[in-house]
């Protein structure tokens, strides 16, 4: 099954950029999604499609995507911000939802 | 808009069958236009998608779970369900249902989750 990599961990000063990466193979070819985690709470999308915006999320918050990595990159970082982030494929050769191993924001 | 809600019992035991149910709220499953789906996440662990069904009661599993899992959908009450057979330890875990639109690929919005414990 297709598999995402991400980074354990990032680390980033309050409003400095914040980049979370989510490797898979030829993922260019396929729509990246993103969703923020906080501590006992359920995930929540931040970004669909690559680069698109759920309403009521910040637009400090966007996407890229291309070859073999895709890219959250979360501007002008808050406390607030600190959190689990996860990136969502859906693989259609299997039909079946997959995630990255997630990444914990730590903001300084 | 939809809400989504988890019920069920927080403690199974080892070889019985977990059950769940999400209510859905602020719209109609038999609407159509989403896949409802369960997720799960062991402790201090990543999401792990189960399977989804649509409104007409099409399914569709994770490979790796798909001998022990069953979701059915009851349209009447608007709510979707998820059993798992013979569950073990490995089996602890938040559940979380989601909704996902048709032809999208993405989650949401999520229920908040319940957390099931499998112990004796």
């Amino acid at each position: 099954s297709y598999v995402l990599t991400q980074p354990p961990s990032v680390s980033v000063a309050p409003g400095q950029t914040a980049r979370i990466t989510c490797g898979g193979n030829n993922i260019g070819s396929k729509s990246v999604h993103w969703y923020q985690q906080k501590p006992g709470q359920a995930p929540v999308l931040v970004v669909y499609d690559d680069s698109d915006r759920p309403s009521g999320i910040p637009e400090r918050f966007s996407g890229s995507n291309s070859g073999n990595t895709a890219t959250l990159t979360i501007s002008r970082v808050e406390a607030g911000d600190e959190a689990d982030y996860y990136c969502q494929v859906w693989d259609s050769s299997s039909d079946q939802g997959v995630f990255g191993g997630g990444t914990k924001l730590t903001v300084l | 808009q939809v809400q989504l809600q988890e019920s069920g019992p927080g403690l199974v035991k080892p070889s019985q069958t977990l059950s769940l149910t999400c209510t859905v709220s602020g719209g109609s499953i038999s609407s159509g236009g989403y896949y409802w789906s369960w997720i799960r996440q062991h402790p201090g662990k990543g999401l792990e998608w189960i399977g989804y069904i649509y409104y007409s009661g099409s399914t569709y599993y994770n490979p790796s779970l798909k001998s022990r899992v069953t979701i059915s959908v009851d349209t009447s009450k608007n709510q979707f369900s998820l059993k798992l057979s013979s569950v073990t330890a490995a089996d602890t875990a938040v559940y979380y249902c989601a909704s996902l639109p048709d032809s999208s690929g993405w989650f949401d919005p999520w229920g908040q989750g319940t957390l099931v414990t499998v112990s004796s």
